[in-house]
Formats: structure tokens, sequence, C-alpha cells
């Protein structure tokens, strides 16, 4: 298995509601991670788990909450969210977080807030 | 500060043409370059990588070059196919785990 599998592929949310996005690899990879891309521009980095510990946030609010409950999932809870979230959620893995082998992308769950 | 740039945003060829796309880096810690091609709904895809120590890389119908002198890199696309057009992005890898990504490129083939 060569993937990172994401879901949902959509999700439409209002500003209340809480919802989780999922990801899931089976390589062996240690190192987990969450982006976040908006229309037309490159992805950009929200979290980083390395061995199952959150080891970088980029200054993320505390509306997103990520979570990594065993080496194979990684989850972003989310809550009260603006319109302005609404964004492609990538998440990715890799062999380590020190070497980025095999740094591989999920499709993304589309995520819209209303 | 860091930044990884793709020259053009948008590259029009023929189909059976060779494409080039090209990409600046300014950080010089990294070691570790990645292009990626992204098509709609999707994410990104691995298409090559390329560590310091070389200068040149191979794969299928594509090649990566890096010169590390003026801090730039070029994704060759051999006979570029319809299902070639993508946006690709260049990307350098940090040791923290980060990824930061060019603008990216839009790759359109013409028939």
């Amino acid at each position: 298995d060569t993937e990172v599998t994401q879901t949902p592929k959509h999700l439409v949310m209002g500003m209340t509601n809480k919802k989780s996005l999922k990801c899931e690899q089976h390589m062996g990879h240690r190192a987990m991670y969450w982006y976040k891309q908006k229309a037309k521009k490159p992805p950009e980095l929200m979290f980083v788990y390395s061995y199952e510990k959150l080891s970088i946030n980029e200054s993320v609010p505390s509306r997103f909450s990520p979570e990594c409950p065993n080496s194979s999932l990684l989850n972003l809870h989310l809550h009260a969210l603006q319109p302005e979230d609404s964004a492609l959620y990538l998440c990715a893995s890799s062999q380590a977080r020190t070497s980025g082998d095999g740094y591989t992308f999920g499709s993304g769950t589309r995520l819209t807030v209303v | 500060g860091e930044s990884v740039g793709l020259h053009l945003p948008t590259l029009s060829v023929q189909e059976g043409d060779n494409s080039i796309i090209n990409c600046a880096y300014s950080n010089s810690a990294s070691d570790y370059f990645i292009w990626y091609k992204q098509e709609s709904g999707k994410g990104p895809q691995f298409i090559i990588d390329i560590r310091s120590n070389m200068d040149k890389r191979q794969g299928q119908r594509v090649t990566v070059l890096l010169n590390k002198t003026v801090k730039h890199l070029s994704l060759q696309i051999a006979a570029t196919q319809p299902g070639d057009s993508a946006v690709y992005f260049c990307a350098e890898y940090l040791n923290t785990g980060k990824l930061i990504f060019g603008q990216g490129t839009t790759l359109q083939v013409k028939p």
C-alpha cells in the first residue's frame, strides 16, 4: 500500500459545527503532516507529527486541533470555523521527519464553511 | 527569507514537444528538492526528486536539473502529452519536515 487515504473527500459545515478530518497510511511512515491549500495557491504547512508527537505547529488557530492516535492515523478536529477556512486540506506522510523520503500526499478533503 | 518560486505561472506547449518548467529557490540550507504534479481536485503527486549532491536525475520521460550555484531547479518533460496538463510545483524540503512550495506553473498541452 503506497497511498495516503483521506476522508471525507468533501465536507460542508456550519460555523458552529464540530467535525473531523481523517487521514490514514500503511506505509510504515513515522512522520505525518497537515497542509492547507487555497484555490490557485501552493499548499501551506499546518502541523508536523513525528513518531506520533506534535513537532511543528505553524501558528495555526486553535479552532484546528490535530490528533495522532497511532502511527497510521492522523486526525484534524474542526470547531467554530470561519468561511475563510474553506480550502483543500491535505494530509501527507514521509518515512521520517528528518529525511523526507517518500513524501506522499493524499487527495485531500474539500472543506466548505457556511 | 525562505522562498521557492517558479518563473512562469503558465506554460503552453504543443503535444509531442518537450516542456521545461523552471524554479528558483533561496534557502541554501536545504539538500532535498521534489517536483509535484497536481491535477484539478487532487492532491500533489510525486514526480521526481533530487538531493543536493546530484546535478541531474532522470525518470520516465522526466529529468530534473539542479544548479546549486544559481539556486535553480528545472523539470524537463519529454514528448509532452495531454495527460501532462496540470499544475507543477517545485518544493524544497527542510529537515524539520516542512516542505516549502513554489507558486506553481500551469502546464497546458495543445493537441
